[in-house]
């Protein structure tokens, strides 16, 4: 059974430039989760769907990002523009049902904004 | 508000030691759900276990064991007879009622040197 893939693994873009991180998550999961890490900041919640509608966005950074999931086997993370303060590794994670099951997460999408 | 706490930043045990990992929680649910992830060096975190507040029990799997005190709001984590391939990052994480977000502690990095 596949897990949580994410696509790219690996994004290095100029400054400015639009970013779209994919992630298909665990059929048959009800909620999906994009997390951001860094050094300074640790694991943070940016965007939390349950049944592909947002439930919580308070964690998204500023107007330069944005999340949609479509469709149950697929969601987007853009940033447009970006900035250097951007480079981190983007997870995204999925759950049977919410905060409250266990979470799987995908490799993560290393992104370096030059 | 809730916050998980993770003291200690780095550990560093010889193989077959044991080594507790602290994790300390804060929250004003009665209900809540506290989980260990683990992120080795590959990057990706992967599950280990999940607990909720209303089941105390300690629980044992292989090497691994937690013990969950309400009373002193601890839920840690004891890796017994380490091994090399224990060394990673180990975050606690802490989600409590229905709309509240998964919390993550700040992580433990264990080396276990051979």
């Amino acid at each position: 059974d596949a897990g949580v893939i994410q696509s790219p693994r690996h994004e290095v873009t100029e400054m400015g430039q639009e970013v779209t991180l994919r992630c298909k998550p665990i059929s048959g999961h009800n909620s999906l989760f994009w997390y951001r890490q860094t050094m300074m900041r640790g694991l943070e919640l940016l965007i939390y769907f349950n049944n592909n509608v947002p439930i919580d966005d308070s964690g998204m950074p500023e107007d330069r990002f944005s999340a949609k999931m479509p469709n149950a086997s697929f969601s987007t993370l853009k940033i447009q523009p970006s900035e250097p303060r951007d480079s981190a590794v983007y997870f995204c994670a999925s759950s049977f049902r919410g905060m409250n099951t266990e979470a799987f997460f995908g490799q993560g999408t290393r992104l370096t904004v030059v | 508000a809730q916050k998980v706490t993770q003291a200690q930043t780095e550990i560093s045990v010889v193989e077959k030691e044991d080594v507790t990992l602290d994790c300390v929680y804060e929250t004003r649910d009665t209900t809540y759900y506290l989980f260990w992830y683990k992120q080795p060096p590959s990057g990706e975190l992967v599950f280990l276990i999940r607990r909720n507040s209303f089941d105390e029990q300690n629980e044992i799997s292989g090497r691994y064991s937690w013990n969950f005190q309400k009373s002193t709001s601890s839920f840690n984590f004891t890796i017994t007879a380490s091994q090399v391939v224990d060394s990673a990052v180990y975050f606690c994480a802490l989600s409590g009622t229905s709309g509240s977000r998964l919390t993550f502690g700040e992580g433990t990095q264990l080396t276990v040197n051979p």
